[in-house]
């Protein structure tokens, strides 16, 4: 039973471009969450996904950024016109429920030159 | 807005050294408090979950304790490997709200 699953590992782009971050989620988990951690601090919310429906976005910048979780495949977090400022590791959890059970990939390392 | 503070930052002790890691928190309706480890580069790891006052968990050398205002993680005779960082987070809504980790390092 494979666990939460993100790729790429690492990511670099260059100032301007689009970054795409998968997560396939634990089998069995229809509930997907992403986190964003920059260095030397926690882990900030982002978005919370079901199946084909963006739950909760309130952590998610209103531009540039957007997620989606499709009936078939793994879930994708787009950021479209990268900055600097983007830099940083972002986290994909999914739980079974959504009350519990709260599994992390490995995360992609973001790196925007 | 849920708040989680973490201290100390940071946590240098000698292998054997008991210690506790505090974790304050303000949230409307706690649905549960969790701890997690994280190693560097990698994602964070699920210890515990709490969601009573009073209530205590344990896995080999650590014990998570809560109460009203505040969870511990008591570390009991550490060893190196466990060093890491240490992530509370509280769940209100339907979402994890962390704090900034406190990271432990245990020398030999």
């Amino acid at each position: 039973n494979a666990g939460v699953m993100q790729n790429p590992r690492h990511l670099v782009r260059r100032r301007g471009q689009e970054a795409r971050l998968r997560c396939s989620p634990m089998k069995g988990h229809s509930h997907v969450y992403w986190y964003r951690q920059l260095p030397e601090e926690g882990l900030k919310f982002m978005v919370y996904l079901q199946k084909e429906n963006i739950i909760d976005e309130s952590g998610m910048p209103k531009e540039r950024f957007s997620a989606e979780f499709p009936k078939e495949g793994p879930s994708i977090l787009r950021i479209q016109q990268v900055v600097r400022g983007d830099s940083a590791a972002y986290f994909c959890a999914s739980s079974p429920t959504g009350e519990s059970g709260y599994t992390f990939g490995s995360g992609t390392r973001l790196t925007v030159v | 807005e849920d708040q989680v503070t973490q201290s100390p930052e940071a946590l240098r002790l000698q292998e054997g050294e008991s210690s506790s890691l505090n974790c304050s928190y303000t949230v409307s309706g706690l649905r549960g408090l969790f701890w997690y480890r994280q190693d560097p580069g990698k994602g964070p790891e699920f210890l515990f979950t709490l969601y009573s006052a009073g209530e205590e968990k344990e896995k080999e050398r650590l014990k998570a304790t809560l109460t009203k205002k505040e969870s511990f993680l008591h570390i009991t005779a550490p060893k190196p490997e466990d060093s890491a960082t240490y992530l509370c987070a509280v769940q209100a809504q339907r979402k994890l709200s962390f704090g900034a980790g406190t990271t432990v390092t245990v020398r030999a």
